[in-house]
């Protein structure tokens, strides 16, 4: 089956410092991937949707300056957290949407928990 | 997308039929159901999908109503693996991304 793998997988930081996440689909092109947020005991907030070769689009609310999302290939998307701070401890997820499939199946990588001290 | 209704939590024991029902009361004819689960701590794992036929694969059945107002997902001997949060999704099918609800917590217990 199709494998999305994140990089890393835990992440500790300072406060203030930035972190890149790499969200890479090992076996398929994806010409979409998406970035969710995931905090304890909470499901899954959407929080961008990234194209191959053009800007991600954010949700509201969510502010693109401080998560910057770089899908430069049909392999790899990155999140960047910049300027971290503790609220943005969370477990970050990216899922990726083959070129040729359904649009629904979408397959998830193991997701990224960032802890900001 | 239609907004979806699922009970907070479930138990199932092992070896037996888990049955996660899913109400959809809002859907249109072009949306689809999807499930997905989350084991703690993972990425969600894709289960089953389907529009208004009943779907079965190597992970589960999906039961559909007629009126497609609501479903069911089957797990027929539901192991301790099977522990997880349960997601019921309804999106039209070109709709590019996914969205998350709260889900059902199912644990499967001894």
């Amino acid at each position: 089956g199709a494998v999305v793998s994140q990089h890393p997988s835990r992440v500790i930081c300072k406060s203030g410092t930035s972190v890149k996440i790499e969200c890479r689909s090992l076996d398929f092109q994806a010409t979409t991937m998406f970035w969710y947020r995931q905090f304890p005991k909470q499901s899954l907030m959407l929080m961008a949707t990234s194209n191959e070769g053009s800007k991600a689009t954010y949700e509201q609310g969510v502010e693109k300056d401080k998560f910057l999302i770089n899908h430069a290939s049909l392999t790899l998307s990155t999140l960047t957290v910049t300027s971290a701070h503790p609220e943005d401890s969370s477990f970050y997820i990216c899922s990726a949407r083959r070129a040729s499939g359904s649009p629904g199946e979408l397959f998830f990588g193991e997701g990224s928990r960032l802890t900001v001290l | 997308d239609a907004k979806t209704t699922q009970p907070p939590s479930m138990d199932c024991a092992e070896g037996r039929a888990a049955n996660l029902p899913c109400n959809h009361s809002t859907i249109s004819g072009n949306e689809y159901v999807y499930w997905y689960r989350q084991i703690h701590s993972q990425g969600p794992q894709y289960i089953i999908h389907g529009l208004k036929n009943n779907e079965t694969n190597e992970m589960a059945s999906l039961i559909i109503t007629e009126d497609r107002k609501s479903s069911t997902l089957i797990l027929p001997h539901a192991t301790l693996r099977d522990t997880a949060v349960y997601y019921c999704i309804v999106r039209a099918y070109n709709n590019n991304d996914m969205r998350f609800g709260a889900g059902t917590r199912l644990t499967v217990k001894p």
